[in-house]
């Protein structure tokens, strides 16, 4: 079974408009992190936003938000006011823990998103 | 402030050839991994390393052999390059806590003929 599903491998929005990007998981683990990481066309791998099994509040980190649904085993990333420099792959990966194996991430198979002006 | 570096960026070998890519950190993390990425499959870890002279195998690991003599250096090996490892190969390093964010390399794209 996938240890992380990104269900929509491509989505397109217009520019200034809000997205949601969508990833379930599927850990028995108690303790792990969720992460975002974009991809440009440059093919560079850039660090977005992190959510830990037990905090309690979304992250946000400037326009990026993460929508952490437990119960649903979500993490969904959500973009405000897209920008043409948002178009790129989005990855999510989920890193469990502690123990053996646990400093490695299991990415989800992306979702190409596409910023219309 | 250099974070992860590889080299070379670009690497075309013939099946059978061997070859050596590098990835060196600057930021003294003790946890260095490589990964694989083919067009839609994300990234597939090869090996990673918890720290100096310790590596362990990940998801994707026939064909290649990792080392780790030093902190900063973890260099991944192809024996004997296939086809099949034609790829984009990431080295990545982060601190040891769970929530640690992994720093990428800016990745080396490897074509086998």
């Amino acid at each position: 079974a996938q240890k992380i599903t990104q269900t929509q491998p491509g989505m397109f929005v217009q520019e200034k408009e809000a997205v949601t990007l969508d990833c379930t998981y599927d850990t028995s683990d108690p303790s792990y992190g969720l992460f975002w990481y974009k991809q440009p066309s440059s093919g560079e791998m850039i660090f977005l936003i992190y959510q830990g099994s037990y905090d309690q509040q979304n992250a946000t980190e400037g326009r990026y938000s993460l929508n952490f649904q437990k119960a649903r085993k979500s993490a969904n990333l959500v973009i405000s006011a897209s920008q043409l420099g948002d178009s790129a792959m989005y990855f999510c990966a989920m890193r469990e823990g502690p123990g053996a194996g646990s400093y490695q991430l299991t990415f989800g198979k992306g979702t190409k998103l596409s910023v219309i002006p | 402030n250099a974070g992860v570096t590889q080299t070379p960026k670009f690497q075309v070998l013939k099946t059978g050839q061997s070859m050596t890519l590098q990835c060196a950190q600057d930021m003294n993390h003790e946890y260095m991994s490589w990964y694989r990425q083919d067009p839609g499959m994300g990234l597939r870890l090869i090996h990673y390393s918890v720290g100096a002279g310790i590596t362990d195998q990940g998801e994707v690991p026939n064909g290649y052999n990792v080392s780790r003599s030093t902190t900063e250096d973890f260099p991944l090996r192809l024996l004997s390059a296939a086809p099949s490892q034609t790829s984009v190969y990431f080295c990545a390093s982060s601190g040891s806590g769970l929530l640690e964010t992994q720093y990428f390399g800016p990745g080396t794209r490897l074509l086998v003929l």
